[in-house]
């Protein structure tokens, strides 16, 4: 059974450009998270989705957004970037409830 | 809301010493509670998890954790260390009200010295 994907692995962006990262999770499951892994400041929540909704956002601001697809398959985009946005983006996949999170790789986003 | 405290940024055993990771929570309501394993360059892959059963929970890799709802703790231990058990553990906690967000320690990272 594939596990949870992401692509790309690396992204180097510019600041003031925009990202966009992605994730297909493990077959079967609904749910898919997203949580910033930054140096220094352990992972922040930063988008639930649930069949195609956004059920919860964490504290970041509105130029953080995605979606999730009728596959499940889901986009982080990032607007503006801005050198702290720098860090690990991490993709997990739960089924309804989170009885536990399986999580991708991981997306390394640098911004020079 | 919820927060997870790992007590101890860096533990450090030696190789076939008990090994004990300190988590404490803070819930408003009955939580799920988890145990992750961070390799280098790597995502988290879940080690064990509480979802109000049993109160001592076994996982892979022959780590264990045990529910305290008294202390609000969640410590993880192994009998033995190996080497192969160096790498960074996260607690994480999510409200069964709000179940699908976990929210996460800070981290600790475990070296094991032969």
């Amino acid at each position: 059974e594939a596990g949870v994907t992401q692509s790309p692995t690396h992204l180097i962006k510019t600041r003031g450009q925009q990202a966009t990262l992605r994730c297909s999770p493990i077959s079967g499951h609904t749910s898919v998270y997203w949580y910033q892994q930054a140096l220094g400041l352990g992972l922040q929540f930063l988008l639930w989705y649930d069949e195609g909704e956004e059920r919860n956002r964490g504290n970041f601001p509105p130029r953080f957004s995605g979606r999730q697809f009728p596959n499940y398959s889901s986009e982080l985009n990032v607007n503006a970037l801005e050198l702290e946005d720098s860090a690990l983006y991490l993709c997990a996949s739960s089924l309804a409830g989170n009885y536990g999170y399986t999580f991708g790789s991981g997306t390394r986003l640098t911004v020079v | 809301a919820q927060s997870v405290t790992q007590l101890g940024s860096h533990v450090s055993v030696s190789e076939g010493a008990l090994v004990l990771l300190r988590c404490n929570y803070s819930s408003s309501v009955p939580p799920y509670l988890f145990w992750y394993v961070q390799y280098p360059n790597q995502g988290l892959q879940l080690l064990l998890k509480y979802t109000s059963a049993a109160t001592l929970v076994k996982g892979i890799n022959g780590f264990e954790a045990e529910f305290k709802k008294s202390e609000t703790s969640f410590h993880l231990t192994k009998p033995s260390a190996h080497m192969s058990d160096a790498a960074e553990y996260f607690c994480a906690v999510s409200e069964l009200t709000n179940a699908g967000k976990s929210t996460f320690g800070d981290g600790t990272t475990l070296t094991v010295k032969p």
